[in-house]
C-alpha cells in the first residue's frame, strides 16, 4: 500500500525559510516524479513544484520560482522542499504526490496523495 | 495556461438522486489528459477518474466520467451520504496542470 507522509509544517515569520520532507513508502520511490501540491485554507488546489525521478528536471509554479527548491533522496525515499522568502500567501496545507511516470513533466496524473503538512506564514 | 471552470459552485441533492458536475476548459485537452479528484472534508484528495471515463482502482461504478475537447463531466448516480466532498478537475496535457476551482457537493 502506497503512503506519502509529510512532515515539517510549522508557524513562521514572514521572510523565514522552512525544509518540508516527504517520505515515502509502497512503491519503487525512484521509478516515479513527485510532486507538491498546496491548499490554501479554503481554497481549491495549486501545483507547486515537481521533480523527475532521477532528479535531473525539475519545475516550479510562477509563485513561487527562485524561492522555493524541490529535491529528494531516492535513496532514503524522501521527497523535500526547501522554502525560502516565504510570503503571507504562501500559507497553505502542502501535500506530497506521486505521478504515475518517472519525468515529472510528462502528460500524466496525480495517483497518490499524501494527507499534508501545514504551513502558517504570519508575523 | 488552461483555465478550467467548473459549475455549478455547489450542488445540493438528496440520497439517491444523480449528480452532474461540470469542467470546461479554456481550449481543448483532448479526453486524455483530464482527471477529477474527490475531497472529502478533512481529507487529502484523491483520485477518482483519469483520461476523462477510467475509473480509478477502487472507485465504484457509481461514478462515471465523460467528455472531450473543452467540455467534462462527473457523473455520480444514486448519491449516497459518504459523497459529500469537493470535487476538482484537472487537465495534465502539459505545464502547468492547473485545477478547476471545485464543485462542492452536498447530500440534503
Amino acid at each position: 500500500e502506497v503512503h506519502l507522509v509529510e512532515s515539517g509544517g510549522d508557524l513562521v515569520q514572514p521572510g523565514r525559510s522552512l525544509r518540508l520532507s516527504c517520505a515515502a513508502s509502497g512503491f519503487t520511490f525512484d521509478d516515479y516524479a513527485m510532486h507538491w501540491v498546496r491548499q490554501a485554507p479554503g481554497k481549491g488546489l495549486e501545483w507547486v513544484s515537481g521533480i523527475s525521478w532521477n532528479s535531473n528536471d525539475r519545475g516550479y509554479a510562477d509563485s513561487v520560482k527562485g524561492r522555493f527548491t524541490i529535491s529528494r533522496d531516492n535513496a532514503k525515499n524522501s521527497l523535500y522542499l526547501q522554502m525560502n522568502s516565504l510570503r503571507a500567501e504562501d500559507t497553505a496545507l502542502y501535500y506530497c504526490v506521486k505521478h504515475i511516470t518517472n519525468y515529472y513533466d510528462s502528460s500524466g496524473y496525480y495517483d497518490y496523495w499524501g494527507q499534508g503538512t501545514l504551513v502558517t506564514v504570519s508575523s | 495556461e488552461i483555465v478550467l471552470t467548473q459549475s455549478p459552485g455547489t450542488l445540493s441533492l438528496s440520497p439517491g438522486e444523480r449528480a452532474t458536475l461540470s469542467c470546461r476548459a479554456s481550449q481543448s485537452v483532448s479526453s486524455t489528459y483530464l482527471a477529477w479528484y474527490q475531497q472529502k472534508p478533512g481529507q487529502a484528495p484523491r483520485l477518482l477518474i483519469y483520461g476523462a471515463s477510467t475509473r480509478a482502482t477502487g472507485i465504484p461504478d457509481r461514478f462515471s466520467g465523460s467528455g472531450s475537447g473543452t467540455d467534462f463531466t462527473l457523473t455520480l448516480s444514486r448519491l449516497e451520504p459518504e459523497d459529500v466532498a469537493v470535487y476538482y478537475c484537472q487537465h495534465y496535457r502539459r505545464s502547468p496542470r492547473t485545477f478547476g476551482q471545485g464543485t462542492k457537493l452536498e447530500i440534503k
